[in-house]
């Protein structure tokens, strides 16, 4: 049974670099016929897709945080990472990381728990 | 159009059914998937390829589509249906995801 968790620092400061980790388990992140995303929520707001990964490291983000935004794989770990810079206040959010699986067309079929990170000036 | 809309809110009588939809574009090429997320937890899986469900999800919940519209139907809705419920797909290009901007059911 394959799962994610997420991790990474609770508040951020305003215009630094937001970085978490996404460490999968019970199963491998080389593996083919899955996205590895990430999906955040505003408070009170509704699901926000950043972008995903695949096992070859192709990345794809949303057209709205593609200039902030990076998404990696560190296989040796089982883990992959976001990066997203310039933070403002309006990033504040519960980050998931998510699998999205090809064969359930690109449906997210894990989730982790989420991680709450604040942005603070 | 690169949006997915659904109803903020809808209501249903306990034992009864209901029929919560989701109309975009992206859903003329794309299969809708669906969440749903209790407050305070992670969103979970209940339908994907437009009528499938994941092992657990109970046969209450199913799915239909016609055009730019995709549906989740809970028939004979429990207590324990009362969430969030998020469709999105990929878009037209294939490279992003789209969410729905979500449908808050209250079971009465």
């Amino acid at each position: 049974q394959v799962r994610l968790h997420e991790s990474g620092p609770g508040r951020v400061k305003s215009s630094q670099t937001l970085s978490l980790t996404c460490t999968v388990s019970g199963g491998s992140i080389n593996s083919d016929g899955f996205y590895w995303s990430w999906i955040r929520q505003s408070p009170g707001q509704g699901l926000e897709w950043i972008g995903d990964i695949i096992y070859n490291g192709i990345v794809n983000y949303d057209p709205s945080l593609r200039s902030r935004v990076t998404i990696s794989l560190d296989s040796s770990k089982n883990q992959f990472l976001l990066n997203l810079n310039s933070v403002t206040a309006a990033d504040t959010a519960t980050y998931y990381c998510a699998r999205a699986n090809w064969q359930f067309a690109d449906a997210f079929d894990v989730w982790g728990q989420g991680t709450k990170v604040t942005v603070s000036s | 159009s690169s949006e997915l809309t659904q109803d903020p809110a809808v209501s249903v009588a306990l034992g009864h059914s209901v029929r919560i939809t989701c109309q975009g574009d992206s859903l003329r090429g794309h299969y809708a998937n669906w969440s749903q997320q209790k407050p305070g937890q992670a969103p979970i899986l209940v339908l994907h390829s437009k009528n499938r469900r994941p092992s657990g999800i109970p046969d209450r919940f199913s799915g239909s589509s016609s055009g730019d519209t995709a549906s989740l139907t809970i028939t004979r809705a429990q207590a324990e249906d009362e969430a969030d419920y998020y469709c999105y797909s990929r878009d037209n290009s294939g490279d992003h995801v789209i969410f729905g901007g979500g449908t808050k059911l209250t079971v009465l």
